[in-house]
């Protein structure tokens, strides 16, 4: 199995903050990676996937970067619709897709 | 636009059988472009993936659940579904259908159904 691996679990932050989520895989997934949000009550959404490549309608303060095993997810200027939790997923093989644990994103 | 829904009992008694239904809108199921797929989430915790099923029938099954989960496809109804036995309070989750995509670049979900809360009890 790969494991994904996200770091903080918890970040505070204020609007207009630039925010860094961490994710590690233990084995290299290449730039086979995506990213969610959640906000309570409502069912993921996709951010950015290959690691990269930013999904249509998503807001351009969102960036991922990285390959191999480590990858980071970036907002630029923290936004109030920003708060909510984000997780990393590996497909580096379709036979198991494996998520990270989560980042809650909470106002300082 | 693409939508999922999910639907089947929200409370199943422990030991029995959990299933539930994905019935997609706006586009059709037998795309070779797509697989279909099963991700849960029990209260408060994070996303497991359970597996996921192609037009054609085939299907892949996360490691821990595979014993007992069976995932199939209804392309006259445009629907797909989780069956998951032997059920215990460790499967009450809130179930999401997802659409992944294929292909090289594939594997991952960019549309999702609502989720529905079954909680395992008796």
């Amino acid at each position: 199995d790969i494991q994904m691996t996200q770091s903080p679990s918890t970040l505070s932050a204020s609007v207009g903050d630039r925010v860094t989520i961490t994710c590690r895989a233990n084995q290299s997934i290449s730039s086979w990676l995506a990213w969610y949000q959640q906000k309570p009550g409502e069912a993921p959404k996709l951010l950015i996937y290959k690691a990269s490549s930013l999904e249509s309608g998503v807001p351009s303060r969102f960036s991922g970067s990285g390959s191999g095993t480590e990858f980071t997810l970036t907002i630029s200027c923290l936004q109030p619709d920003d708060f909510a939790t984000y997780y990393c997923q590996q497909y580096n093989t379709f036979q198991g897709l494996t998520f990270g644990g989560g980042t809650k994103v909470e106002i300082k | 636009q693409l939508q999922l829904q999910e639907s089947g009992p929200g409370l199943v008694k422990p030991s029995e059988t959990l299933s539930l239904t994905c019935t997609v809108s706006g586009g059709s199921i037998s795309s070779n472009s797509y697989y279909w797929g099963w991700i849960r989430q029990p209260p408060g915790k994070g996303l497991e993936w359970i597996g996921n099923i192609y037009y054609s029938g085939s299907t892949y099954y996360t490691p821990s659940l595979k014993s007992r989960v069976t995932i199939s496809v209804d392309t006259s109804k445009n629907q797909f579904s989780l069956k998951l036995t032997s059920v215990t309070a460790a499967d009450t989750a809130i179930y999401y259908c997802a659409r992944e995509l294929t292909g090289d670049d594939g594997g991952y979900f960019n549309y999702w159904g609502p989720g529905t809360l079954v909680t395992v009890s008796s």
